[in-house]
């Protein structure tokens, strides 16, 4: 079946502009994950839903990333008023309750 | 919160020999390791994964040990072949994941020489 997708696969915009990033997670999957990774480096948590709720938001970097859920299904993070530190591959990732994550091919991130 | 140790951060073998790639973590109320590979621009991929209720799991040429009194975890590939070189991620969870996701180490690449 149809894995995680993410769109934009690239996006390069502006410093100050605000981006938004898309995930599909696999159909059933009630758990969704975002995690980002900076170059060569591992991935960091940022935040997960059950269904359409984020019972904790403290991994978020800063109060410009905020990610919604909406149906139990397609996610949004949004970044807004991009700095160059925001620059990294964005993951995307989801499980079928807990346990095993299945991950997206990412967005790479590029603030000018 | 938990933190993930991983070593070493490169490893190079000769093709057809084993590689042994290790992790600790900090909380004990870790039970869930799942080990990812990662090739160049690709998204990561679980390769295995062990619960805190067995001490190890195989599948081919992959296994997976857990040692919770010492709060470490090893990969073990043997055999190896050029599909082989990645690199490999180990993380570390409550429960799986939930509201505190996955804790990953930094990664080893692993590079298997013809």
């Amino acid at each position: 079946g149809a894995g995680v997708s993410q769109s934009p696969s690239n996006k390069v915009t502006e410093k100050g502009k605000d981006v938004e990033l898309r995930c599909d997670p696999i159909s059933g999957h009630t758990a969704l994950y975002w995690y980002r990774q900076s170059l060569g480096q591992g991935l960091e948590f940022l935040i997960y839903f059950q269904g359409n709720s984020a019972p904790d938001k403290s991994g978020l970097p800063s109060d410009r990333f905020s990610a919604e859920r909406t149906g139990g299904s397609v996610s949004t993070l949004t970044i807004q008023r991009t700095q160059q530190e925001d620059s990294a591959v964005y993951l995307c990732a989801s499980s079928p309750v807990s346990y095993e994550q299945y991950f997206g091919p990412g967005t790479r991130l590029t603030v000018t | 919160g938990e933190n993930v140790e991983q070593h070493p951060s490169t490893l190079s073998v000769q093709e057809g020999d084993s590689a042994v790639i290790k992790c600790t973590y900090s909380d004990s109320a870790s039970n869930y390791f799942p080990w990812y590979k990662q090739e160049l621009g690709k998204r990561p991929q679980l390769i295995i994964d062990i619960r805190s209720n067995v001490g190890e799991k195989k599948d081919q040429r992959i296994a997976v040990t857990l040692n919770k009194t010492a709060k470490h975890f090893s990969l073990h590939i043997t055999e190896t072949q050029p599909e082989d070189s990645a690199v490999y991620f180990c993380a570390a969870s409550e429960s799986g994941g939930g509201a505190d996701g996955l804790t990953f180490g930094k990664g080893t690449h692993l590079i298997i020489q013809p």
